[in-house]
């Protein structure tokens, strides 16, 4: 199973800073890696895959990057939607699919 | 638009059975395969299990393998998840989600069902 650790658990930024989230896997996925965004209440939303590409209708300001098991999202000039916890998940080597334990943006 | 809807969730004993429905629209439902991901309280993403396109492939977290059962019918574009043998510790929203159509992450999600076991 690939082990997928994110960091930090917690991440206090002001609006219009920029946020930088990390996700590293136990071993290699190559480029296979998803990012979600989850609001409170609300189910994940797919932000990217492929480790760089956008969803369709993510704004610019999301941005993926990464190969191999060092990925990081980063959110330029944080609007107040936001402020979410966000998740990776690879999909390159399953059964089974893995998570992790995800990152909580706060306004700071 | 693609819609996905889940129904059936509920408050069960441990031991008990219960059935979740995700209805599906908006999109060629036989095309893609369809995944359930649960979410326990205050906890992060857990998958669970994942049924391809034409039912022919079928896998299963270890955590529900043996317990769970999933099944769809691309007639009326509904997928479903059995649920015996429940356990606290399978107490969580559980989301219905669309896989994208080559690979294992996920496009679209329903709003999730609650199921509690106490």
């Amino acid at each position: 199973e690939i082990v997928m650790t994110q960091s930090p658990a917690t991440l206090s930024v002001s609006p219009g800073e920029r946020a930088t989230l990390s996700c590293r896997t136990s071993q290699s996925v190559s480029n296979n890696l998803a990012w979600y965004q989850q609001k409170p209440g609300q189910a994940p939303r797919l932000l990217i895959y492929g480790a760089s590409t956008r969803a369709t209708g993510i704004p610019a300001r999301f941005s993926g990057s990464g190969s191999g098991t060092e990925f990081t999202l980063t959110i330029t000039s944080l609007q107040s939607e936001d402020f979410a916890a966000y998740y990776c998940q690879q999909y390159y080597k399953w059964p089974p699919l893995t998570f992790g334990g995800g990152t909580k943006v706060e306004i700071k | 638009e693609v819609l996905l809807l889940e129904s059936g969730g509920g408050l069960v004993h441990p031991g008990e059975s219960l059935r979740l429905s995700c209805a599906a629209s908006g999109f060629t439902f036989s095309s893609y395969a369809m995944t359930w991901v649960r979410q326990a309280p205050g906890k992060g993403l857990e998958w669970v299990s994942t049924i391809s396109g034409s039912g022919g492939s079928i896998y299963y977290a270890d955590s529900v393998k043996g317990r769970f059962t999933i099944s769809r019918n691309n007639s009326k574009n509904t997928f479903s998840l059995q649920m015996n043998s429940l356990r606290a510790e399978d107490t969580a929203v559980y989301y219905c989600a669309r896989d994208s159509q080559w690979l294992a992450f996920f496009d679209n999600w329903g709003q999730g069902a609650l199921v509690t076991v106490s």
